[in-house]
């Protein structure tokens, strides 16, 4: 266990929707990383936050959003969804060493 | 731009052999870091090795070693006396300002 915590597993939903995906960071870890894993393919890298702050941004579309709340638990927004947008969805959080990442076990989300 | 490549789409090795995974990769900058992740079946991210650019030397991790040669922005994973529990998919990162860059992935068997 990773000790990062991502809900909900798997969440199903119809295109033109909006979702919402939740990540709790690992105990006293400030930075939280959000990454989109399409079908066999590797991770892209979204965005960053930390401690509240947006950090680095990567190809995040603009129908996604995200934000890191004052607890450090970080929410990424998901609008206008396309069948293109179903993947894996994964967290990270990374405290000290920010190079070491620690993964929570992603979110499905499949877009019908 | 900064990119990870991962030539090799698929491999395979017999139990308790050698193989060795490839991975190069694109930056400017002189000080960044290196990382083997495996992520099974169960699809959650493991962190497999990592490496300190500025470091020499190579990081060993049990059966994982790298063969890391900086000027040729070349980081390969070799996993010695391979077991059935290493079958997974392996994704080569790069680290640098705050934003993580996944490769393709290889995804390895290991038969009996």
């Amino acid at each position: 266990d990773s000790g990062v915590t991502q809900t909900p597993k798997h969440l199903i939903t119809a295109t033109g929707q909006r979702v919402t995906l939740r990540c709790s960071p690992r105990s006293g870890d400030l930075s939280v990383y959000w990454y989109q894993q399409s079908l066999d393919q590797g991770l892209q890298f979204l965005i960053q936050y930390y401690n509240g702050e947006e950090r680095a941004k990567g190809n995040i579309l603009e129908r996604f959003s995200a934000q890191q709340f004052p607890d450090l638990h970080s929410e990424l927004n998901l609008s206008s969804l396309e069948l293109g947008d179903s993947a894996l969805y994964f967290c990270a959080s990374s405290g000290r060493a920010r190079d070491i990442q620690y993964f929570g076990a992603g979110t499905r989300l499949s877009v019908l | 731009a900064q990119t990870v490549t991962q030539s090799q789409p698929e491999m395979s090795v017999q139990e308790a052999e050698t193989v060795t995974l490839s991975c190069t990769y694109d930056t400017s900058e002189s000080n960044y870091y290196l990382f083997w992740y495996k992520q099974p079946p169960s699809r959650q991210m493991i962190l497999v090795i990592r490496q300190e650019a500025y470091k020499q030397q190579n990081a060993t991790e049990n059966r994982f070693s790298v063969n890391f040669q900086k000027a040729a922005k070349s980081f390969s994973l070799k996993i010695s006396d391979s077991q059935l529990g290493d079958t997974a998919m392996y994704f080569c990162a790069h680290y640098n300002f705050n934003k993580f860059y996944f490769g393709s992935g290889t995804k390895l068997n290991v038969k009996p």
